[in-house]
């Protein structure tokens, strides 16, 4: 069964420090994946997408098939960057998106 | 360009009534995607429409169900209601015959039901 895991459901880091949030997925193909983000009072929205290899607002996320995992990196967290972080898989032939639970990250000043 | 527009935005109905919530997908779009998400869970898929045909189905019972429209509108109707379906409905529009580039969503609408 095609699955997205996200360990934490809260991140709480200070401004200026690193960020990593986790993605798991499990799924035989090849997936396409993707980071989504919802800022207080606003809706969902794309981040970024595996296959445009990327760095938006200064994440990034590569997708190790190995370790079936797409973590989400920002080397230096800001305030603007609270918000719920989804990661979602798409299966090759279908446009069903599967998301995780949600983490909830929280930069402190 | 505009966006994804769901209405309404809240609505409360009593158990074993019915819903219809309506969605106007992004100009250009011609592939709609209704999600429940329950407070505190990811989206979770319910259907999908291309050229105005259901286009994939999740674990949800046949009284949820759906339309679009050849403006590519459309709607999510939820018959017989129960206390479960109470959750954020979200509607999503692509273009598909192209790259996927993911979907915009809209706010949602938040179904209580009582």
């Amino acid at each position: 069964a095609q699955r997205v895991t996200q360990p934490e459901k809260l991140l709480s880091v200070f401004k200026g420090a690193p960020v990593e949030l986790k993605c798991n997925y499990s799924y035989s193909g090849s997936p396409e994946l993707f980071w989504y983000v919802q800022y207080s009072r606003q809706r969902l929205q794309l981040l970024l997408r595996h296959i445009s290899r990327e760095s938006i607002k200064g994440f990034t996320a590569d997708l190790n098939k190995g370790e079936t995992s797409f973590h989400l990196k920002k080397p230096f967290a800001q305030e603007e960057d609270s918000a719920m972080y989804y990661c979602a898989l798409k299966r090759s032939n279908t446009g069903k998106l599967i998301f995780g639970q949600g983490t909830t990250l929280q930069v402190k000043p | 360009e505009t966006g994804v527009t769901q209405s309404p935005t809240h609505l409360i109905k009593t158990r074993g009534q019915q819903v219809t919530l309506r969605c106007s997908s992004q100009s250009g779009h011609n592939t709609v995607s209704w999600y429940q998400q329950a407070l505190g869970q990811g989206p979770q898929f319910i259907f999908q429409y291309y050229r105005e045909e259901e286009n994939g189905r999740g674990n949800f019972p046949p009284r949820f169900s759906g339309l679009q429209f050849p403006n590519y509108s459309s709607e999510l109707n939820v018959n017989a209601l129960e206390l479960d379906d109470s959750a954020l409905y979200l509607c999503a529009s692509s273009y598909r015959d192209r790259v996927f580039f993911g979907y915009t969503f809209g706010s949602g609408t938040r179904l209580t039901v009582v």
